[in-house]
């Protein structure tokens, strides 16, 4: 089973905003609303930023946000700062069992 | 606010068994819709899925690991754990423990920090 299709890295400077994309196919973040999107810093516990595609869970910033068009899910950032500096990984549902959800590959995500 | 620990020997040697212990607070692993699961992070790579565990005992594996994988509850500590047989280098990994919420969505809502686990001779 392959993972979702992350870009390796994406960059920006501060107070830009960027998309990272998250392609799979129809049996997983085409075919389901169940794609979630996390943030990883070295050393500290992943967060959850996104759910259900354009969800954020209380407490993270407005400035992310999540959407998706046919087998492509993507997380876009807003007015960037140098804490966004992560990696970034999707996640879906898929249709497959038992391993129901799969991972993105990842990306690193850097604030120039 | 619930918070996942990970717990268990940094090395481990090659052929052996590596354990891996979550302990969860702030909330129970008995509560009904959570699966309580294990993800790593090999080094410069993706996630991986390692398996989960639902409060009534029920486990899924991911199908390349499971003929080495257990993953059980301690319900009378709040804990979860994992146990991986026959390692090898190629089982060097962050290790996570994460709380996969299956309450009308699915999604890894809580995660402990990770833990490093390198094998070798």
């Amino acid at each position: 089973q392959s993972a979702l299709t992350q870009p390796a890295s994406v960059s920006g400077s501060p107070g830009q905003s960027i998309t990272i994309s998250c392609t799979g196919t129809s049996s997983d973040v085409g075919g389901y609303n169940y794609v979630s999107w996390y943030q990883l810093h070295p050393g500290k516990a992943p967060k959850l930023m996104i759910y259900e595609v354009t969800n954020r869970p209380s407490g993270v910033s407005n400035r992310f946000s999540g959407s998706k068009s046919g087998n492509t899910a993507s997380l876009s950032i807003s007015g960037l700062q140098a804490e966004d500096e992560a990696d970034y990984y999707c996640s879906s549902y898929t249709n497959s069992s038992p391993l129901d959800v799969i991972f993105g590959g990842g990306t690193k995500l850097t604030v120039l | 606010q619930v918070q996942l620990q990970e717990s268990g020997p940094g090395l481990v040697k090659t052929s052996q068994t590596l354990s891996l212990t979550c302990t969860v607070s702030g909330g129970s692993i008995s509560s009904v819709g959570y699966y309580w699961s294990w993800i790593r992070q090999h080094p410069g790579k993706g996630l991986e899925w390692i398996g989960s565990i639902y409060y009534n005992g029920r486990t899924y594996y991911n199908p390349s690991l499971k003929s080495r994988v257990t993953i059980s509850l301690d319900t009378s500590n709040n804990q979860f754990s994992l146990k991986l047989t026959s390692v090898a280098a190629a089982d060097t990994a962050v290790y996570y423990c994460a709380r996969d919420d299956r309450r009308g969505t699915i999604s890894f809502d809580y995660w402990g920090q990770g833990t490093l686990v390198t094998v070798s001779s």
